[in-house]
């Protein structure tokens, strides 16, 4: 099936460093979500963001919307042990009924 | 607000078997999206329920069959299984069938012996 391409892969940092990671896509997305996924666990919403261009922040966690509307960014201020865990985004195009999940980022935070 | 719950949590069945998943709907929520999320894969979309009726479909076969209740609670059932749909299915709730954002529960986790 169809998924976005999420960057890095997987990554290991140190407590304390800032993360960055990025979703691209090859179709024009309306929406963009983010989520974290802890294992055992279903993917939690952390961010929403509906216009280009837009820059929204949830405590630690900013995302932005691309100007170009394929790609979306996360970071990370200050890491702690708990960001420990899976990353993904999901697209929604203007007109469907469905959200297209990225291939995820494992984040893994050395104390 | 009650969160979106889904049964049971873990499951095994043997191939050819049918099962049958429940999802209960976040307060509020009036649809339900269902997703198979293979092992180190993110989620893939099977359907989504608005009004008690498919709103529509990711690429899965037929054997994959839903319903929507009056009070908004889902199941997903799997006829014919294989061992490809051993995953970890989860149920997603939203406040419409459009962009809005969905909750998802912490799923159901199949294993076909």
């Amino acid at each position: 099936g169809q998924q976005l391409n999420q960057s890095p892969q997987s990554m290991f940092i140190q407590e304390g460093e800032d993360v960055s990671m990025n979703c691209t896509s090859s179709s024009i997305f309306n929406t963009w979500l983010w989520y974290k996924q802890d294992p055992g666990e279903g993917p939690v919403l952390l961010i929403a963001l509906y216009k280009a261009g837009e820059l929204t922040s949830n405590g630690r966690l900013t995302a932005q919307f691309g100007i170009t509307r394929k790609d979306s960014f996360l970071n990370i201020s200050a890491s702690i042990p708990s960001d420990v865990g899976i990353y993904f985004c999901a697209g929604h195009t203007s007109g469907t009924y469905k959200y297209i999940f990225g291939t995820g980022t494992r984040l893994k935070v050395l104390a | 607000e009650t969160g979106v719950t889904q049964s049971p949590t873990h499951l095994i069945k043997t191939r050819g078997q049918q099962v049958t998943l429940r999802c209960s709907s976040q307060s509020g929520h009036n649809t339900v999206s269902w997703y198979q999320q293979a092992l180190g894969q993110g989620p893939q979309f099977i359907f989504q329920y608005y009004r008690e009726e498919e709103n529509g479909r990711g690429n899965f076969p037929p054997r994959f069959s839903g319903l929507q209740f009056p009070n908004y609670s889902s199941e997903l059932n799997v006829n014919a299984l294989e061992l490809d749909d051993s995953a970890l299915y989860l149920c997603a709730s939203s406040s419409g069938p459009k962009d809005q954002p969905q909750h998802f529960g912490d799923g159901t986790r199949l294993s076909i012996l």
